[in-house]
């Protein structure tokens, strides 16, 4: 069970928006900034949103992120069959003295 | 070119250690927090644990604490995680990152951790 929660999976059609979810507690989104990844399997994770709404270098304004009290959300509009991945939030946790990840949500562009 | 690569990665028995090793280019390494993170198979990502530039500040997730280390040597560029007691709940791959207040802005391409008998 993480601490962070996230729907397991998203779709879509290319060209459509897609939001996901990310609800957290006082502890951690409610007090810290939320980070996005970006994971294909085999591969490096990727990070594509910084501080709840910042782009990382190279990430397309496709991607946007959010962060309102306890909950986040990162919403890729346009969707491209190259999106197809799983996406994980994270944050500092104050009571655990570490970084916690959401479960991931595995997004499938159709 | 930025780049972290990992190694050390290996099968190992129940009870035993392994020490991962990351070597850091084309960044000035002693300059940023450093960590590491886990994907256990068919499983999401597990922070481990960081360590703050000059290796004095050092956090871990609860399930490694006392059992694993994280160090550094920022003359050689390197990044390093002691694991010992190993067992089969620390299957991974395993991930060093570039930790830039909270975010991981640079990965190495991971390391894969195999506790069996």
């Amino acid at each position: 069970q993480s601490v962070l929660t996230q729907p397991p999976s998203a779709s879509g059609t290319p060209g459509q928006r897609v939001t996901i979810s990310c609800s957290g507690s006082s502890s951690n989104i409610g007090r810290h900034s939320v980070n996005w990844y970006q994971h294909l399997p085999g591969t490096a994770p990727k990070l594509v949103i910084y501080r709840n709404n910042q782009r990382a270098s190279g990430v397309p304004d496709r991607f946007s992120g959010s962060k309102s009290g306890t909950s986040a959300s990162l919403a890729i509009s346009g969707l491209q069959s190259e999106d197809e991945a799983d996406y994980y939030c994270a944050a500092w946790d104050d009571s655990l003295h570490g970084h916690v990840f959401g479960g991931g949500t595995k997004l499938t562009v159709l | 070119e930025v780049q972290l690569v990992e190694s050390g990665g290996d099968l190992v028995q129940p009870g035993g250690s392994l020490r991962l090793s990351c070597a850091a280019s084309g960044f000035t390494f002693s300059n940023y927090w450093m960590a590491w993170v886990r994907q256990t198979p068919g499983k999401g990502l597990e922070w481990v644990a960081n360590i703050k530039q000059d290796g004095r500040d050092k956090n871990y997730v609860d399930s490694v604490k006392g059992r694993f280390s994280i160090s550094r040597d920022n003359a050689e560029n390197s990044l390093y995680l002691q694991m010992n007691r190993l067992t089969a709940e620390d299957t991974a791959v395993y991930y060093c990152a570039r930790d830039v207040d909270g975010a991981l802005d640079i990965w190495g391409q991971g390391t894969m951790v195999t506790v069996s008998s």
